[in-house]
């Protein structure tokens, strides 16, 4: 499987965006990458996902770099509420042969000082 | 309001005793997911399902069941609970494959 490489931890200020790197240097042309964050006590939360160009959302935007091989989450304006821990995941096309679900890494900690 | 939910929350029990955990989902999805999640580790999908009555096995399947007999449950079950399945546990569920995964709050289960 493909894997991604993300920092273990960041730090930012609040009201600033966010910049989140992801290295994916193995990245199949048919993966799609995505991002997902956990806050405290709870469980993942989908953030954005793409394939090749850049996405936008109400969350966040996914640019992509030409090469597929690395991409970066921006958050525009950084609340005390994105403190979460941010994982990038790339997904391969569905095989039927099993463990087709998200393989999470250990992410990057994003921490917002206020 | 689309949910995905676990229950219970919170379970201690002892080696032996065989336990279920329920998951439900109200949004018609199609897929729907099991994963542990341990420190150091992250999470691990153990079970998989397609559709009513298609599961599969995801990386880390032994000593777990599952069945998906309606589309909207998910429950999974520990016929003989052991201490290395001590874990925070997630259930997902997704419309399709490579759509967005909805998760539940997650499931602490202690195996004593």
């Amino acid at each position: 499987d493909a894997k991604t490489t993300q920092p273990n931890s960041m730090e930012s200020n609040e009201e600033e965006p966010v910049h989140l790197p992801c290295n994916h240097s193995t990245i199949s042309g048919t993966d799609y990458i995505h991002w997902y964050r956990q806050l405290p006590s709870q469980g993942p939360e989908y953030v954005i996902h793409g394939l090749t160009s850049n996405v936008n959302n109400r969350m966040a935007s996914l640019a992509i770099a030409e090469d597929r091989k690395s991409s970066t989450l921006i958050l525009h304006r950084a609340t005390l509420r994105d403190a979460a821990v941010y994982y990038c995941i790339l997904q391969t096309p569905y095989s039927g042969g099993g463990a087709d679900g998200l393989t999470f890494g250990k992410g990057t900690h994003l921490i917002i000082q206020p | 309001e689309a949910q995905v939910t676990q229950n219970p929350r919170y379970l201690i029990t002892v080696t032996g005793k065989k336990l279920t955990v329920t998951c439900s989902q109200n949004m018609n999805h199609e897929y729907m997911s099991w994963y542990r999640q341990d420190p150091g580790l992250g999470l691990r999908q153990i079970y998989y399902s397609m559709n009513v009555e298609v599961t599969d096995k995801g990386d880390v399947p032994e000593g777990y069941k599952v069945s998906r007999k309606e589309k909207r449950n998910f429950p999974l079950i520990l016929e003989s609970p052991s201490p290395n399945q001590t874990s925070l546990y997630f259930c997902a569920s997704q419309q399709g494959y490579n759509q967005p995964q909805h998760f539940g709050d997650g499931t602490r289960l202690s195996i004593l």
